[in-house]
Order: C-alpha cells, then sequence, then structure tokens
C-alpha cells in the first residue's frame, strides 16, 4: 500500500451517460475526500468520509453526485446524467487526524472527465 | 471575494533563482497552512506543511507564514528545471468539520535551464 489509488485514470462519456470512479485510501486512513479540479483552478472541496459517514457535502455536489464509502475502506462517487461542465480532474485524498494534530492530505492521481 | 487568493503567473525563472510564491487568505479562522506541488496531470503532492505563524525550512524551500497579514509565503532556493510545476497554497482551520482544505488557483512556475 503505497499510496492513495484511483481507477479509472481517464474517462470518456457521452453527455447523459451515468459514470463511476472508485478511491482506495492509504489503509490506515480513516478520512476520505473528493475533490473536484477543473482547468486553471485549485482543487474544490465536494465531500468526506470519515470511516464510512458521509459528514459533510458541499454545494457543489449537485443531486446528481452521489458518493458511498459502504465499509469504511474504499469509495465511490457516482455521476448521472453527465453534463459537460462535469468535466474536470476528480481528486481522491485521505488522511488520519490524530491527536488533535493536522497533517495534510495525500492525493491520489485523480481521474480526468471528459463529457462529451 | 474568494477567502484564498494566488495569482495564478506563469511565472518563468531561469535554473537557480530564487523563486517566491504567495497567497493571501480572508479567513481569520485558518491556522494549518501547506504548499502543494502538482505537476501535469497528477494529483498534488504536499511540499511543506505549516502550523499557525513562523517559517519552516526543509531543504531548498522555506514558508512562511504571517497572520497577522493574513500572507503566507513559499520560497524555492537554488531552484532547478525539475522544479517545474504548478504550486498550491492551501490552508484549514483544523480538524474536524472545519478540517476541508481551502486551495488556491495555483501558480504555474517554469524553471528554464
Amino acid at each position: 500500500d503505497t499510496g492513495v489509488s484511483q481507477d479509472p485514470r481517464h474517462k470518456i462519456t457521452k453527455r447523459g451517460q451515468n459514470v463511476t470512479f472508485r478511491c482506495d485510501p492509504i489503509s490506515e486512513h480513516n478520512r476520505l475526500y473528493w475533490y473536484r479540479q477543473t482547468l486553471g483552478q485549485g482543487p474544490e472541496f465536494l465531500t468526506y468520509f470519515q470511516n464510512e459517514a458521509q459528514l459533510e457535502k458541499s454545494r457543489l455536489l449537485s443531486d446528481r453526485f452521489s458518493a458511498e464509502r459502504p465499509k469504511g475502506s474504499f469509495s465511490t462517487l457516482e455521476i448521472q446524467r453527465t453534463e459537460q461542465g462535469d468535466s474536470a480532474m476528480y481528486l481522491c485524498a485521505s488522511s488520519f487526524p490524530a491527536r488533535q494534530v493536522f497533517y495534510g492530505y495525500t492525493f491520489g492521481s485523480g481521474t480526468r472527465l471528459t463529457v462529451v | 471575494q474568494k477567502e484564498v487568493e494566488q495569482d495564478p503567473g506563469p511565472l518563468s525563472v531561469p535554473e537557480g533563482a530564487i523563486v517566491s510564491l504567495n497567497c493571501t487568505y480572508s479567513n481569520s479562522a485558518f491556522q494549518y497552512f501547506m504548499w502543494y506541488r502538482q505537476y501535469s496531470r497528477k494529483g498534488p503532492e504536499l511540499l511543506m506543511y505549516t502550523y499557525s505563524s513562523g517559517n519552516k525550512e526543509d531543504g531548498r524551500f522555506t514558508a512562511q507564514v504571517d497572520k497577522s497579514s493574513k500572507y503566507i509565503s513559499l520560497f524555492i532556493r537554488d531552484s532547478q528545471p525539475s522544479d517545474s510545476a504548478t504550486y498550491l497554497c492551501a490552508m484549514s482551520a483544523g480538524i474536524g468539520s472545519q478540517g476541508n482544505l481551502i486551495f488556491g488557483k495555483g501558480t504555474k512556475l517554469s524553471v528554464k535551464p
């Protein structure tokens, strides 16, 4: 286990189709985050999990988006009825906050979504 | 006004130059400050981490935080072509529900041989 793994690396889909991305965090990390990054912008927060509980969702996460982390390990992000505006890099990150200390996140390489 | 402001550049310097990157922010609750480096088509990787105000040095990299001015900086000494990347500042108010990182837009740096 050498880092955060995301699959697929690149997804091209037609507008209106559903897509699902997977993230495998670092095994001892109990927090998992999803971010979205568009060209020329920094990553923007979408949602995060502590273990299997989804604790926060951004207003960017419309009802077409759903994320799960069923057993507190890997997570999936699904986008239904994709739109061209969903084209972006979807980044997953994990962290293990302990003793009130925050060490930042470890990011995966991302899934680049292109909606045509 | 966005919570975190960062000049997107691009910034082009010759090899060996000292590079200065910076961000300003508006949320006084931020107390954790990070710099991430992102190569093209890759995820961000943590470069420097600072808690509250002060300086931190790691090899050729120095991070500075001035909470009174809401201003953070990253200095790169003896810059190398391999430093060419986008540098993202990120900050957080802490762990728990406020632990989410807020990123700047990123500054694209090019170091010319």
